[in-house]
């Protein structure tokens, strides 16, 4: 398998420009997570997906920030207009959903700067 | 709520010898989950091992074990062996269906393998 697959791996932009990142979870895997990380606030999970439903995106940290799932095998997050505070690696990682804790594999993730 | 506590910011340790990396947690829930995963230097989140609160036995994982102490609360990552490949950000992590099998977060411990 080739595991989760991220991309872009990395995107410089201007601020207020819209920002799309992708991701493509492993294939089988039901559950999906977008995190964020920096260093001053460490790894934040902004949004998971079961079976392509959001439910929970509490961590999404403004209306600027947007997530979508279409189907099992994409998922892209969204960031519209994008300010230098959102520079940061955001991972996105999936899982098989069962009746245990099964570990989440994690992308390579994107890591973003805004100018 | 769930919390993860890493008190060891950075640690270093001669090659060839064991190493113990702290966690502490902190849950109402009685059904979780414990993880541990590496981040090297090239950024991707690697996972390393897993512990079920129900778990009577602690886990290993080849040279990983982790060191269960439930009424403690504590999850520590031992490695033994240690090798310059293992320096690297470790993080803790807990997982529990209360809080939708979402992934919390420790800070980390960055260990410091020296030759």
């Amino acid at each position: 398998d080739a595991g989760v697959i991220q991309s872009p791996r990395h995107e410089v932009t201007e601020m207020g420009q819209e920002v799309t990142l992708r991701c493509k979870p492993i294939s089988g895997h039901n559950s999906l997570f977008w995190y964020r990380q920096t260093m001053m606030r460490g790894l934040e999970l902004l949004i998971y997906f079961n079976n392509n439903v959001p439910i929970d995106d509490s961590g999404m940290p403004e209306d600027r920030f947007s997530a979508k799932m279409p189907n099992a095998s994409f998922s892209t997050l969204k960031i519209q207009p994008s300010e230098p505070r959102d520079s940061a690696v955001y991972f996105c990682a999936s899982r098989l959903a069962s009746g245990s804790y099964n570990e989440q594999f994690f992308g390579p993730g994107t890591r973003l700067t805004v100018l | 709520a769930q919390k993860i506590t890493q008190t060891q910011p950075g640690m270093f340790v001669q090659e060839k010898e064991a190493v113990t990396l702290d966690c502490t947690y902190d849950t109402s829930d009685q059904s979780y989950g414990l993880f541990w995963y590496k981040q090297p230097s090239s950024g991707e989140m690697i996972f390393l091992i897993y512990q079920g609160s129900y778990d009577e036995q602690n886990a290993t994982e080849g040279r990983y074990s982790l060191n269960f102490q439930k009424a403690r609360k504590s999850a520590n990552l031992v490695i033994s062996a240690s090798q310059l490949g293992d320096s690297a950000m470790y993080f803790c992590a807990m997982s529990s269906h209360n809080a939708g099998n979402m992934l919390t977060f420790g800070g980390g411990t960055r260990l410091m393998v020296k030759p």
